[in-house]
């Protein structure tokens, strides 16, 4: 296993044009989570998944966010009618079902709005 | 909601000189993480604190939870050109579930 693994690594799309990213957990990990991060910012919450169940979505995501995990096992976010804002890098970081233990970061998708 | 803040924003050091940043919670945590992310990388874990008053040692790094889990630092003793990056504390108010990352602290060091 090869850590976690996320595609595509750049996604450069016109102003409301649709994009989705997708994200390949640790294998053992059941837990999921989304994350946006803008440069001198920290990690921005979106969205968590225990399993395939969708168990917490931050309040600051529009209708336009969405994310599944059908099988419980690798992740989609996608983004519908793209805006200028969005621009950002998109983390996904899994982590295994036990308490306290930490994140493991993929690479991320950086989006890029024109 | 639950903010996170760090101090400070950014630190310039000599190598050779020690280092901390600082993270204070408007809420009290389950825990704490720290995560270093160096220049066009992503986070990277370094430690979980969970006990109230707890401290843990990773060679030249220094982490603390205070006593009323609500701040926590990471002190670095004799910096290196290697310990460059960002430092992230991240609090989380429940054993499993989302933690709310501070702004870091990105850490310069001249050689």
């Amino acid at each position: 296993d090869t850590g976690v693994s996320q595609d595509p690594r750049h996604k450069i799309t016109k102003r409301g044009q649709n994009v989705t990213f997708r994200c390949d957990p640790i294998s053992e990990h059941n837990r999921l989570y989304w994350y946006r991060q803008t440069l001198g910012q920290g990690p921005e919450f979106l969205t968590y998944f225990q399993n395939e169940a969708q168990l917490e979505k931050s309040r600051l995501l529009s209708d336009r966010f969405s994310a599944e995990r059908p099988k419980g096992s690798f992740s989609t976010l996608e983004i519908q009618r793209t805006e200028q804002g969005d621009s950002a890098m998109y983390l996904c970081a899994s982590s295994p079902d036990r308490a306290n233990y930490g994140y493991t970061f993929g690479s991320g998708t950086r989006l890029t709005v024109v | 909601g639950q903010q996170v803040m760090q101090i400070p924003q950014y630190q310039h050091v000599q190598e050779g000189e020690d280092f901390t940043t600082y993270c204070n919670s408007s809420t009290t945590l389950s825990n704490i993480q720290w995560y270093k992310q160096r220049p066009g990388g992503h986070p990277v874990f370094l430690i979980q604190l969970v006990k109230s008053g707890e401290v843990k040692k990773q060679k030249r790094l220094t982490f603390q939870f205070g006593e009323a889990k609500k701040n926590s630092s990471l002190h670095i003793t004799a910096t290196q050109t290697t310990d460059v990056g960002t430092y992230f504390c991240a609090g989380r108010n429940t054993n499993a579930g989302k933690s709310t990352f501070g702004d870091g602290t990105t850490l310069t060091v001249k050689p």
